[in-house]
């Protein structure tokens, strides 16, 4: 079946430095490709996502690019904030969604 | 546009009991999903309704049942309920026919089992 798994956390950066979470995945077929944030006591909110190959999802400052060939979807941030703190899911969609298991992000000042 | 509702937000039930568990999902959606999220994991997928029928449905008993109704909103139903129940439970929704398309969540419903 369809599973997605994600660089193990926590992880703690101070502000203003790079962030990447790996993610691979394996699933049949062509998924579309997630990334999630999700603060204490909320629910999930979109954060990109990638529906093809070579597709790049971006947005607040986060990236990733669906890499096929490798299957992965490394979310990457240039200069964290302490405001990024919050647990960050990968998942893929092939008609319904699996998720990894969350990667916590700490930003300290 | 009002997002995807849940409700209530919180729950407590003993062993044994049975909860019901409510979803509006976002204006323009049909689709909906239920999720488990157990304290330090990812959604775990339960099942998914659209035209008010159960179309795909995850690795969960059969004490999880659900129901979709005319107006798209959905309901969840727990029956015998386990400790192991313990867990925040997500619904999202998503446009009909576009089933690999983005699903936007519910703040989702807290439930204790004691």
């Amino acid at each position: 079946g369809d599973s997605v798994t994600q660089m193990e956390g926590p992880v703690t950066l101070s502000e203003e430095a790079f962030l990447t979470i790996n993610c691979t995945y394996t699933a049949t077929g062509y998924p579309s490709l997630f990334w999630y944030v999700q603060y204490p006591g909320e629910g999930l909110q979109l954060l990109l996502k990638a529906t093809k190959a070579d597709d790049k999802g971006s947005n607040k400052g986060f990236e990733a690019t669906y890499r096929k060939e490798t299957t992965s979807f490394h979310l990457e941030k240039g200069s964290v904030q302490v405001s990024d703190s919050a647990v960050y899911f990968c998942a893929l969609n092939a008609g319904k969604s699996t998720f990894g298991d969350g990667t916590t992000l700490t930003v300290k000042p | 546009d009002a997002g995807v509702t849940q409700s209530p937000t919180h729950l407590i039930k003993t062993r044994g009991q049975q909860v019901t568990l409510r979803c509006s999902p976002k204006s323009g959606h049909d689709t909906v999903s239920w999720y488990q999220q157990a304290l330090g994991q990812g959604p775990q997928f339960i099942f998914q309704y659209y035209e008010e029928e159960e179309r795909q449905r995850g690795n969960f008993p059969d004490r999880f049942s659900g129901h979709q109704f005319p107006n798209y909103s959905s309901e969840l139903n727990v029956n015998a309920l386990l400790l192991g129940d313990s867990a925040l439970y997500l619904c999202a929704s998503s446009p009909l026919g576009q089933a690999r398309e983005t699903q936007y969540f519910g703040p989702g419903t807290r439930l204790l089992v004691l």
